[in-house]
């Protein structure tokens, strides 16, 4: 069964640096073709894609917040770590990873529960 | 940037036909997907690759997609259809591209 889970700070303060772990199970990341994403969504606004690292350590990130995010993986630990720099309260939102199961596939076909993030001073 | 854009309503009667568009240019020539969101629950991913349906997906969730537009259909919808839907595409030059959501309420 393919499981993934969030952690991080539910609180942050404006111009700190946010850290979430999205730990997975049943599944490697070492496998080629496999995909995690990470993704947000304000509170009552749409999903929005942040940044993606594959099986082989390529990485992509949002052309409009490419600045300020870092996607990182430890495959022994089956995690995958995405850092945001500069947090502002526009940037409160639920945050998610998800699993792209294969190189030619586009779509997400698991996805964590999330995990909220406030920023505010 | 590349967008994608959704009505962001549809009503629909309970046993009727739902159909939610996606909009975005040459959509046609991209694969799509759509995911159902529940309030306060994680998003679902409903028909991949513009019309295959994950396992454990009802037959009554249907996709297309051609030229401009891309359309999600519920046959049949249920109250338990009521949800959030989004679309979603790959674009060479932004990544990944979410819809701007539809609420559907089966009324």
């Amino acid at each position: 069964q393919v499981t993934l889970k969030e952690s991080g700070p539910a609180l942050v303060k404006p111009t700190q640096t946010l850290t979430l772990t999205c730990t997975f199970s049943g599944f490697s990341l070492s496998t080629s073709g496999m995909r995690v994403s990470w993704i947000r969504q304000p509170p009552g606004k749409a999903l929005e894609w942040l940044a993606r690292i594959d099986w082989d350590d390529d990485k992509f990130y949002s052309t409009s917040l490419n600045t300020r995010l870092t996607i990182s993986k430890d495959t022994s630990k089956k995690q995958v770590v995405l850092t945001m720099t500069n947090m502002a309260p526009v940037d409160t939102a639920t945050y998610y990873c998800a699993r792209t199961p294969g190189e030619h596939y586009y779509y997400m076909d698991v996805w964590g529960k999330g995990t909220t993030v406030t920023v505010s001073s | 940037s590349y967008e994608l854009t959704q009505p962001p309503s549809v009503s629909v009667s309970p046993g009727q036909t739902a159909s939610i568009t996606c909009s975005g240019d040459s959509l046609g020539d991209k694969y799509v997907c759509w995911y159902q969101q529940k309030p306060g629950q994680s998003p679902v991913l409903v028909i991949y690759q513009d019309t295959e349906r994950p396992s454990g997906i009802p037959e009554r969730f249907s996709g297309s997609n051609s030229g401009n537009t891309a359309t999600l259909t519920i046959s049949g919808t249920q109250a338990m259809d009521e949800a959030d839907y989004y679309c979603q595409a790959w674009d060479s030059s932004t990544a990944y591209v979410f819809g701007t959501g539809t609420k559907v309420t089966v009324l």
